[in-house]
């Protein structure tokens, strides 16, 4: 069974520019989140969606950053514009359901700003 | 709000020999779970192991066993017969119930080499 996939593995932009990343959970599990991890962090939610809804949005910073989860499938992060405070690594995870505690990560997406 | 501390930043360990890594946490819960993830270089955030905080039963999965001391709010891992494939981060994390699903709070991190 294919685990978290996430894409693109690396992106390298410059300031001002838009960037998106892309998420696709394991087939059936309906809780997504993304996560933030900036260097020798840990991890720091930005979102979580139940299905295809966002049900906990608190941390994103909603002036430049934006996400979906059309069909309750995958799912889109943006950053527009991109500061070089966002350079960090993007990660998304998923579980089956609420109630479900484990989470299952995917390799994450490596952003540099410059 | 629930934070996770990480005291140890960094720590060495020789093949075959046993460590112990260190977590401690706050919260006002009563109800919650606690895990371990491991971070390798490739980025992708693996469960080592997990603690329900209702059971008082230290989990164990194989080399990694937890200590889990609920007055104290502590969560150490301990890793027996260390092998070079657990060069690693170590990311301690606290979930509790948050409007229906569940939230995860990592610590820092402790970035663990295996030396052989």
């Amino acid at each position: 069974e294919a685990g978290v996939v996430q894409s693109p593995r690396y992106k390298i932009i410059e300031k001002k520019q838009p960037v998106a990343f892309w998420c696709n959970p394991i087939s059936g599990h309906n809780t997504l989140y993304w996560y933030r991890q900036n260097l020798g962090q840990g991890p720091e939610l930005l979102i979580r969606y139940e299905n295809e809804e966002a049900v906990d949005d608190s941390q994103l910073p909603k002036d430049r950053f934006s996400a979906e989860r059309l069909k309750g499938v995958d799912s889109t992060l943006k950053i527009q514009p991109a500061e070089l405070g966002d350079s960090a690594v993007y990660l998304c995870a998923s579980s089956f359901d609420r109630g479900n505690t484990e989470a299952f990560f995917g390799q994450g997406t490596r952003l540099t700003v410059v | 709000a629930q934070t996770v501390t990480q005291s140890q930043p960094e720590m060495s360990v020789q093949e075959a020999e046993t460590v112990t890594l260190s977590c401690t946490y706050d919260t006002s819960e009563n109800n919650y779970y606690l895990f371990w993830y491991k971070q390798p270089p490739s980025r992708q955030m693996i469960l080592v192991i997990r603690q329900e905080a209702y059971k008082q039963q230290n989990a164990t999965e194989n080399r990694f066993s937890v200590n889990f001391q609920k007055a104290a709010k502590s969560f150490s891992l301990k890793i027996s017969d260390s092998q070079l494939g657990d060069t690693a981060m170590y990311f301690c994390a606290f979930m509790k119930l948050t409007s229906g699903t569940y939230k995860y709070i990592f610590g820092t991190g402790t970035r663990l080499k295996v030396l052989a």
